[in-house]
């Protein structure tokens, strides 16, 4: 069945330095989604990509699906301490349901 | 914007009695649902998909005869696990989201389930 790896696991960073998480599919894609999930909240939908090599910025975040569509990342610039959370990538494939990925989990040391 | 109500938010009972857990879109009709399992700082393992008027899709290695769904309307999906034991202890949650293939999951916010 469809893989869905999320590196790194953790992460953390001094406010202010930037942060990125990758998450890989083995299997092409038809679109995948990010989620932010709080400490002790649910996850909440930030972005969904569907094209090929598509860029998508929301502030500071900016969100990448690969060329092959078979890879995304998320990228935030200058991180703050309200960025703290865990970051879902959700994938899909063709006719199939969203697959979570294990997440990274950002801490941001003030 | 889209909001999704889970109820209750925590539940402690017996090892035996078995638990309902409800999911309702707020402002918005759902055919399909999500019933996810969250254990801590662990990812999203999605148990079953539940579809209005019609049986629901469980993953692999989750029994149907353990964790009834329900969607019998709209708007409202139920989870109900059945006779449960402390190992049944976890985060349920659920999600909903917009009829078409591309529409964003909406999440309640959980429901945090320990059986003693």
């Amino acid at each position: 069945g469809q893989q869905v790896m999320q590196i790194p696991q953790y992460q953390h960073v001094q406010e202010g330095e930037d942060f990125t998480t990758y998450c890989n599919s083995s299997t092409t894609l038809s679109n995948i989604q990010w989620y932010k999930q709080r400490p002790g909240g649910h996850p909440v939908f930030l972005i969904q990509l569907v094209k090929s090599g598509e860029v998508k910025k929301q502030k500071r975040l900016t969100f990448q699906f690969g060329e092959a569509k078979k890879n995304s990342s998320l990228h935030i610039t200058a991180t703050q301490t309200t960025d703290v959370g865990t970051y879902f990538c959700a994938a899909r494939n063709y006719g199939q349901n969203f697959v979570f990925g294990p997440g990274t989990r950002l801490s941001v040391l003030p | 914007g889209a909001v999704v109500s889970q109820h209750p938010s925590r539940v402690i009972c017996k090892s035996g009695t078995s638990v309902k857990i409800e999911c309702r879109s707020l402002d918005f009709q759902a055919t399909t649902m999500f019933w996810y399992r969250q254990f801590p700082k662990q990812s999203l393992m999605l148990m079953a998909t539940s579809n209005e008027g019609s049986k629901a899709t469980y993953e692999q290695g989750v029994e149907k005869d353990k964790f009834l769904i329900n969607h019998a309307s709209l708007t409202l999906s139920t989870l109900t696990v059945t006779s449960a034991h402390p190992e049944d202890s976890s985060f349920y949650i659920c999600s909903a989201s917009r009829p078409g293939s591309n529409q964003p999951q909406h999440f309640g916010d959980g429901t945090r389930l320990s059986i003693l």
